[in-house]
C-alpha cells in the first residue's frame, strides 16, 4: 500500500523558518517527481513545489519562490520543504504528493501537516 | 497565473447525471495534456480521479468521465450516489514559465 507521512508542522511566527518532512513507502520512491500542494478553506488547493526523480528539475509556484526549497533523499524515501520568510498567508495544510508519471498529474496524496503562521 | 473557473456549487438527485466544468486559457487547459480531477471529502486525503484530460486511474469507477472543448474541462459523474457529495477541483499543467500548476476554485457537489 502506498502511504506518505508528512511532519513538521506547527505554529510559527512570521518571519521564521519551518521544514516539512515526508517519508514515503509502498512504491520505488527515485521513480516518481513528488509535489508539495497545500490546502485551505479560503483558497481550495494550491500547487507549491515539485521536484523530478532524481533532483533534476525543481519548480515553485510564484507565491513562495525564492522563499521555499524543495529537496528529496532518496536513500531515505523522504521528500523536504524548507521554508523560510514565512506570512500568514502560507497558512494551510500541507500535503505530501506522488505523481503520477512525471510532472502529469497528482496521483496519491499523505494527509497533510498543517502549518499556521501567526504572531 | 490566474485560477482555472469552476462552478461554486452543483447539485443532483441520486442516479441522475451531472457536468462540471473547469474554464482555463489557452495556456493552460487549451495548450497542454495534462488536466487532472480531484475529488476531496472532509477529513481524507484528495483523490485522483482523471489524469491526461480523459484518463482514469486504475481503481477509479467508471461513473467518473471527463472530456475537453478548446480552453474549458469537464467532469461528468453518472448514476449519482450519496458518496460522491464532495469537493472536486480540476488542475492543469501551466508551464515551467507560468507557475507549473494550476488549480480551479473547487466545486461543491450535493447529490440531492
Amino acid at each position: 500500500e502506498v502511504q506518505l507521512v508528512e511532519s513538521g508542522g506547527g505554529l510559527v511566527q512570521p518571519g521564521r523558518s519551518l521544514r516539512l518532512s515526508c517519508v514515503v513507502s509502498g512504491f520505488t520512491f527515485d521513480d516518481y517527481a513528488m509535489h508539495w500542494v497545500r490546502q485551505t478553506p479560503e483558497q481550495g488547493l494550491e500547487w507549491v513545489s515539485g521536484i523530478s526523480w532524481n533532483s533534476g528539475t525543481t519548480g515553485y509556484a510564484d507565491s513562495v519562490k525564492g522563499r521555499f526549497t524543495i529537496s528529496r533523499d532518496n536513500a531515505k524515501n523522504s521528500l523536504y520543504l524548507q521554508m523560510t520568510g514565512l506570512r500568514p498567508e502560507d497558512t494551510a495544510l500541507y500535503h505530501c504528493v506522488k505523481d503520477h508519471r512525471e510532472w502529469d498529474a497528482f496521483h496519491v496524496w499523505g494527509q497533510g501537516t498543517v502549518v499556521t503562521v501567526s504572531p | 497565473h490566474s485560477a482555472l473557473t469552476q462552478p461554486a456549487s452543483v447539485s443532483e438527485s441520486r442516479g441522475q447525471s451531472i457536468t462540471i466544468s473547469c474554464t482555463g486559457s489557452g495556456s493552460d487547459i487549451g495548450a497542454y495534456n495534462f488536466v487532472s480531477w480531484y475529488q476531496l471529502h472532509p477529513g481524507k486525503a484528495p483523490k485522483l480521479l482523471i489524469f491526461a484530460v480523459t484518463k482514469r486511474p486504475s481503481g477509479v469507477s467508471t461513473r467518473f468521465s471527463a472530456s475537453r472543448s478548446g480552453n474549458t474541462a469537464f467532469l461528468t459523474i453518472s448514476g449519482l450516489q450519496a458518496e460522491d457529495e464532495a469537493d472536486y477541483y480540476c488542475s492543469s499543467f501551466t508551464g515551467s514559465d507560468n507557475g507549473f500548476w494550476v488549480f480551479g476554485g473547487g466545486t461543491k457537489l450535493t447529490v440531492l
